[in-house]
């Protein structure tokens, strides 16, 4: 079954360390997008891309850095120089032409 | 940048009431979309609506989009226990860079059976 993988579900980081949470897909989608979910709040964009080795800032892009290298993947990375990255990722895919986006399962991110 | 504003947080139903959100954008939308997020899931996509004034239902769900295309509606009627989660309306901005969906809040729903 085609779909999107985030990878780890859980992920602890310590403080002053960078991490990377992986998303692939196997829709063959074009655009894909990272999201930032706070407890009780919506989703706010972080990067997206619509193709390969192209990508754009979102709103919340301060302390990211992403990479399209391939189609079917689109990691983030968190940066120490992000303030407070605890939160859960998104990672989402659509077709162009096509309507909604399809989200992967997420990543949990705990700085401990 | 765009802004889209739903209301209300949250809403608390007996089983068999019905249920109303409403996302109102800053902005006039080229199209919106609807999504359900159930707890501790993901989110998915339920629909999008282009056209000024567009209803659309599925099953018990009924989205509307408004004439001026910057608020739209999902009413669920006689809700049950599988309709708990969290809806969240999106609004699609295109430009120079490519499309990106900016969310609403969400709603969060709670049915008591």
């Amino acid at each position: 079954d085609g779909g999107i993988t985030q990878s780890p579900k859980y992920l602890f980081r310590k403080e002053g360390q960078n991490v990377t949470l992986s998303c692939e897909q196997n829709l063959n989608h074009d655009a894909m997008y990272w999201y930032r979910q706070d407890p009780g709040q919506g989703l706010r964009l972080i990067y997206y891309s619509q193709i390969v080795n192209d990508f754009q800032k979102g709103d919340i892009a301060e302390g990211y850095s992403v990479s399209r290298e391939k189609k079917e993947s689109f990691p983030l990375t968190v940066t120490s120089a992000q303030k407070n990255p605890t939160a859960f990722y998104l990672c989402a895919s659509r077709r162009t032409g096509t309507y909604g986006y399809t989200f992967g399962s997420g990543t949990r991110l705990t700085v401990v | 940048g765009q802004q889209v504003m739903q209301i209300p947080q949250y809403q608390h139903v007996q089983e068999g009431e019905d249920f109303t959100t409403y996302c109102n954008s800053s902005t006039t939308l080229s199209n919106i979309q609807w999504y359900k997020q159930r707890p501790g899931g993901h989110p998915v996509f339920l629909i999008q609506l282009v056209k000024s004034g567009e209803v659309k239902k599925q099953k018990r769900l009924t989205f509307q989009f408004g004439e001026a295309k910057k608020n739209s509606s999902l009413h669920i009627t006689a809700t049950q226990t599988t309709d708990v989660g969290t809806y969240f309306c999106a609004g699609m901005e295109s430009g120079a860079s490519g499309s990106r969906l900016t969310f609403g809040e969400g709603t969060q729903l709670t049915v008591n059976p």
